[in-house]
């Protein structure tokens, strides 16, 4: 099985400040025949299921704000929210689509400072 | 707008059984992979389960397997979810999930979740 962790479990950041989230894959997640990366990141606010932010690594979603962006390849992988809003406070989940189980990363909690 | 409207949760005893149901509609059901995903209260995010849009191909978790069988009804647009020998670690709100395609690939859209509580 693929194990997902990110880093940190927490983060609190100021209003308007970049805040970074780390996610670590045990193994490659880069199909070398298409040359993606099967990583996704979701954000999950309380009471609410997952949302979609980033896909293929790098590709934002819909209707997804630009101050989210997503980076890495292989087994290191980073979501960067690049200017903090308010309504940015919520849970962040990195997730592995190469290979079943499906594992999801523990989570990251961001909060503002 | 894609929906996805979970139903079928409740209190269960353990060793019980229930069947999940998800309706889909607003999208060609049968072109889509759909997953379920469980969330037990308080902790993170877990696949349980993936069927192909023809049924084709079928996973299930290590944890369910022999006990959870996930299964569609492309004719009435509807997901499913038999769990059977129902314990409490299996407690937490299932999520049906849609892929962006049908080629085992990322979850793109969510459905609110019904809630499994196993409890004597």
């Amino acid at each position: 099985d693929i194990v997902m962790t990110q880093s940190p479990d927490s983060l609190a950041v100021s209003l308007g400040e970049r805040a970074t989230i780390n996610c670590k894959s045990s193994q490659s997640v880069l199909y070398t025949s298409n040359n993606k990366n099967y990583l996704a990141w979701f954000q999950q606010k309380p009471g609410q299921p997952p949302k979609l932010l980033i896909y293929w690594a790098s590709s934002r979603e819909s209707g997804v704000p630009d101050r989210f962006s997503g980076s890495g390849s292989g087994t290191d992988f980073t979501l960067t929210i690049s200017s903090l809003q308010a309504e940015d406070v919520a849970l962040y989940y990195c997730q592995q689509y190469y290979t079943t189980p499906y594992n999801f990363g523990q989570g990251t909690k961001l909060e503002i400072k | 707008e894609v929906q996805l409207v979970e139903s079928g949760g409740g209190l269960v005893k353990p060793g019980g059984s229930l069947r999940l149901s998800c309706a889909a509609s607003r999208f060609i059901f049968n072109n889509y992979t759909m997953n379920w995903v469980r969330q037990a209260p308080g902790k993170g995010l877990e696949w349980v389960a993936s069927i192909s849009g023809g049924s084709d191909f079928i996973y299930h978790a290590d944890p369910v397997k022999g006990r959870f069988t996930i299964s569609r009804d492309n004719g009435k647009n509807s997901l499913y979810l038999q769990m059977d020998s129902l314990r409490a670690e299996d407690t937490g709100v299932y999520y049906c999930v849609r892929d962006v395609g049908d080629l085992a690939e990322y979850f793109q859209h969510w459905g609110q979740g019904t809630l499994v509580t196993v409890s004597s």
